[in-house]
């Protein structure tokens, strides 16, 4: 099955910084998503992205599918910021599982 | 609108013990997910439905584990006889075609 790579595994930044995750995929992929795993748990979905750039606030992210990567950028961070970002992907659409990557976690130091 | 819930948010069971937990998804919503977090883990995929159906069981760790779909909407995951490594938290999360997952804030299993 397909393989998903996050880098880097831990991040640990001062609060205002800004950063770059990145997600590496082995195959072709139809669908990208982006999530964050607040401390508390909940997985909130940040991008739907299987391919171009979108911008949400201090967020953004680039899918480039041809060459199997996404970037995730955070701008400003914020404690909030803090937890874990997981992208995940589909292969074929609508009839496969979305396969998690390894996970970023992020730490914001006040 | 209603996102994905899930009940019990907390379980507590005895070893041994058989368990049952329920998964809402968002109305409309096609495609369903089971997923199972241990502390400080990656997400361990189970099962997927696709309407009511389950095309791919790949994930379901032993036979003790088996979920159901009806009515495309709500689905049921069942332990049965509960060991001590069963014990994480079991998210779900649906979604339409083609669109966004969402999940649920996941049923936190302890077995004791």
């Amino acid at each position: 099955g397909i393989q998903v790579e996050q880098s880097p595994p831990d991040l640990i930044l001062q609060e205002g910084a800004n950063s770059t995750l990145r997600c590496n995929f082995s195959d072709s992929v139809n669908n990208l998503q982006w999530f964050h795993q607040n401390p508390w748990g909940q997985l909130i979905n940040l991008f739907y992205i299987p391919s171009g750039t979108k911008q949400n606030g201090r967020l953004s992210a680039t899918t480039v599918a041809t060459e199997r990567y996404s970037l995730l950028y955070i701008s400003s961070s914020q404690t909030t910021d803090s937890g874990v970002y997981f992208c995940a992907v589909h292969t074929n659409f609508g009839n496969e599982k979305l396969t998690f990557g390894t996970g970023t976690r992020l730490t914001i130091i006040p | 609108g209603a996102g994905v819930s899930q009940s019990p948010s907390n379980k507590v069971t005895e070893k041994g013990k058989d368990v049952e937990l329920r998964c809402d998804p968002i109305s409309g919503h096609t495609a369903l997910y089971w997923y199972r977090q241990r502390l400080g883990q990656g997400l361990e995929f189970l099962i997927y439905f696709q309407g009511n159906s389950a095309p791919d069981k790949s994930g379901l760790p032993s036979d003790r584990f088996s979920a159901e779909r009806t009515g495309e909407s709500v689905s049921t995951l069942t332990i049965q006889r509960t060991q001590q490594e069963d014990s994480a938290v079991y998210l779900c999360a649906s979604s339409s075609y083609p669109g966004q997952t969402e999940f649920g804030q996941g049923t936190r299993l302890t077995v004791v």
